[in-house]
């Protein structure tokens, strides 16, 4: 497995406003990956991060909303850029070790906008 | 689109009652077939994996696949208050990389 951290745990941010969740692995891992979690509701990708590509996103997730940067093997940032109310969520990270596609999530972000 | 479908319960069993949770999926593709667990306020914790048809026994978990009828399950043996929590069924996208997940059957384990 891999142990993973994500700053802020939690956060109160104001509508228009844009926030920068980072994801921190204790080892390198190729494949990173950010989820949203809505209240009530299951995990939905958000998009796929891999170092030194592009990162691709899922249907319904565009870059600008939600630019990412995978500067390293051990690192990932999520924007979530000109928030709304209904960007309030728990964001997570999760990597692939290499281990026949397991995924191990980090501890997630708990977002509120007003 | 894959589709990944789970009864939301709650499914309430008695302490060291089995418990048996359910997931169908759309994609016949499908390689990859996981079980996480969920505690209110925390994140997915990964239970199990399963790839290959039958059974496989990890303590008092079992997972079963069955690719023919598209069906995967989890089942719980002596199951335990601890064990309340929501299961999400997961399997992979078609890229093989990420997971797309159901909506989680909440357990309720009574002691």
């Amino acid at each position: 497995s891999a142990v993973i951290s994500q700053k802020p745990s939690r956060d109160i941010c104001q509508r228009g406003t844009s926030l920068t969740i980072q994801c921190q692995v204790d080892s390198q891992v190729t494949m990173m990956f950010w989820y949203r979690q809505q209240p009530g509701q299951s995990l939905t990708l958000i998009a796929t991060a891999n170092q030194g590509s592009e990162a691709t996103y899922e249907s319904g997730f565009v870059i600008d909303k939600f630019p990412i940067s995978r500067p390293n093997l051990t690192f990932s940032t999520l924007t979530v850029s000109n928030m709304s109310p209904e960007d309030s969520s728990i964001y997570l990270c999760s990597v692939d070790p290499g281990q026949g596609h397991t995924q191990y999530f980090g501890p997630g972000t708990r977002l509120t906008v007003l | 689109q894959k589709e990944v479908e789970q009864n939301s319960g709650p499914l309430s069993v008695p302490e060291g009652a089995i418990a048996s949770l359910n997931c169908t999926y759309s994609d016949r593709g499908s390689q990859s077939f996981f079980w996480y667990r969920q505690y209110s306020g925390k994140s997915p914790e990964l239970i199990m994996f399963i790839y290959s048809n039958g059974d496989k026994e990890d303590g008092r978990f079992t997972a079963q696949l069955n690719k023919a009828s598209q069906y995967v399950s989890l089942l719980i043996r002596d199951s335990q208050p601890s064990d309340s929590a929501t299961y999400l069924c997961a399997v992979n996208n078609q890229a093989g990389t990420a997971l797309i997940f159901g909506k989680g059957t909440t357990l309720s384990v009574s002691s």
